[in-house]
């Protein structure tokens, strides 16, 4: 039973434009999602956060969008840029229990010039 | 540099052989996980551990061992590997439990 989904397993978009990844979950008990980004041949690296307590959440080109009554999150990348290939993981976590982190199969992103 | 580090990186192996792989981190943290990386399947959660002396089950916790004895290292320990083990593993550690977690580069098995 996969309580995240990442539906989507690869995205193209031309260098400039917005990309949307999209994530799902099941478990309503999730309050911490997260974002992280993994080049070939390297360990996933933090890219951003959103507590359930927040809708929105933004940092930079970067911007997460919750929304717990559809239990879906969205990462916005505005403008897109071709170092921005990449894959992209979705993660949910209960902080207030046993501190598991679920994670979704992953988006491969890649932006064209 | 603050980093987690991974050994090996490549491993291959056969199946049975005992086979341990290490990892630290030179940040303090007091969280540190394994998760495995196979096709189709994202990553999953091996192992977790809150502190030293403390570990817990992640959603994939069988065949594999681990333990924390020091707060820097947390090694993944596979008494009896299998051919289902050949994957990609990732360690990571956080300041603490429910932040953002820095990973390693990875481990690649393979178990024949």
């Amino acid at each position: 039973d996969q309580q995240v989904k990442q539906n989507s397993p690869s995205l193209s978009v031309q260098e400039g434009r917005i990309s949307i990844l999209n994530c799902d979950y099941t478990n309503s008990m999730f309050d911490y999602f997260l974002w992280y980004k993994k080049y070939p041949a390297e360990g996933p690296t933090f890219l951003i956060s959103i507590s359930s307590i927040k809708d929105k959440n933004e940092d930079g080109r970067f911007t997460v969008f919750l929304n717990k009554s559809a239990k879906h999150l969205s990462l916005h990348i505005v403008p897109s840029q071709p170092g921005d290939s990449a894959v992209y993981f979705c993660a949910a976590s209960i902080t207030s229990g046993t501190y598991k982190y679920i994670f979704g199969t992953g988006t491969r992103l890649k932006v064209l010039a | 540099e603050a980093q987690v580090t991974q050994n090996p990186r490549y491993l291959i192996t056969v199946t049975g052989k005992k086979l341990t792989v290490t990892c630290s981190q030179n940040m303090n943290h007091e969280y540190m996980s394994w998760y495995r990386q196979d096709p189709g399947l994202g990553l999953r959660q091996i192992y977790y551990s809150m502190n030293v002396e403390v570990t817990d089950k992640g959603d994939v916790p069988e065949g594999y061992k681990v333990s924390r004895k020091e707060k820097r290292n947390f090694p993944l320990i596979l008494e009896s590997p299998s051919p289902n083990q050949t994957s990609l593993y990732f360690c990571a550690s956080s300041l603490m439990r429910g932040q953002p977690q820095h990973f390693g580069d990875g481990t690649r098995l393979s178990i024949l």
